[in-house]
């Protein structure tokens, strides 16, 4: 069936570093995706979207890239902090009469002081 | 403005119990949404509620069920709880039924034994 995923479970970098999570995505017809942040016993929390009608998107340190030609997304993580350790998930709106979102099974990123 | 609140924190119930779990959604948001996360996985959509009405559903089975009250709040109940429901249920709320940000809360964390 229609799924979101991810490349790699684990990504450890050192502090400072720039990070790139990558998320790989089936449903064509998908129109919004949004990535978030999950630390360790906590809810999801919101780090940035991206509309299926734009292909960059930059927020503080963050930036998402979507190439739909191959149905990838990344997430751009820039001068990596500790603070950043957690696990990342992309997520789609699935496209249709009523909003949810179909998570993908995440990334863990481990940053070193 | 108050965030997504989710109570108890932690419950342990018993095969064959039912539970029920709550959420308060964020001030002014009439839409909830559920989630189950299993350990080491991404969340997975349960259900939704939108004024009170279910707005959808995921692939899980009628002892799942729901409700939502005139203030929003949302309450979940499993019932003939198995081994296989422990896990991390999160509750999302969102302005509108049509997908704009879900804020999620911290979670209820539920063993069953």
């Amino acid at each position: 069936g229609e799924s979101v995923g991810l490349h790699l479970p684990t990504l450890s970098v050192q502090e400072g570093d720039n990070s790139i999570i990558n998320c790989a995505y089936s449903n064509s017809a998908s129109d919004y995706f949004i990535w978030y942040k999950q630390e360790s016993g906590k809810g999801p929390q919101f780090i940035i979207d991206i509309r299926s009608n734009m292909d960059k998107r930059q927020g503080q340190r963050v930036t998402v890239l979507l190439n739909k030609t191959v149905k990838h997304l990344s997430l751009q993580i820039a001068a990596t902090q500790p603070g950043d350790s957690a696990v990342y998930f992309c997520a789609e709106k699935t496209p249709s009469g009523y909003s949810t979102l179909t998570f993908g099974k995440g990334t863990m990123l481990l940053v070193s002081p | 403005e108050t965030g997504v609140t989710q109570s108890p924190t932690h419950l342990i119930k018993t095969r064959g119990q039912q539970v029920t779990l709550r959420c308060s959604s964020q001030s002014g948001h009439n839409t909830v949404s559920w989630y189950q996360q299993a350990l080491g996985q991404g969340p997975q959509f349960i259900f939704q509620y939108y004024r009170e009405e279910e707005n959808g559903r995921g692939n899980f089975p009628p002892r799942f069920s729901g409700l939502q009250f005139p203030n929003y709040s949302s309450e979940l109940n499993v019932n003939a709880l198995e081994l296989d429901d422990s896990a991390l249920y999160l509750c999302a709320s969102s302005l509108g039924g049509m997908g704009n940000e879900q804020y999620f809360g911290p979670g209820t964390r539920l063993t069953v034994t």
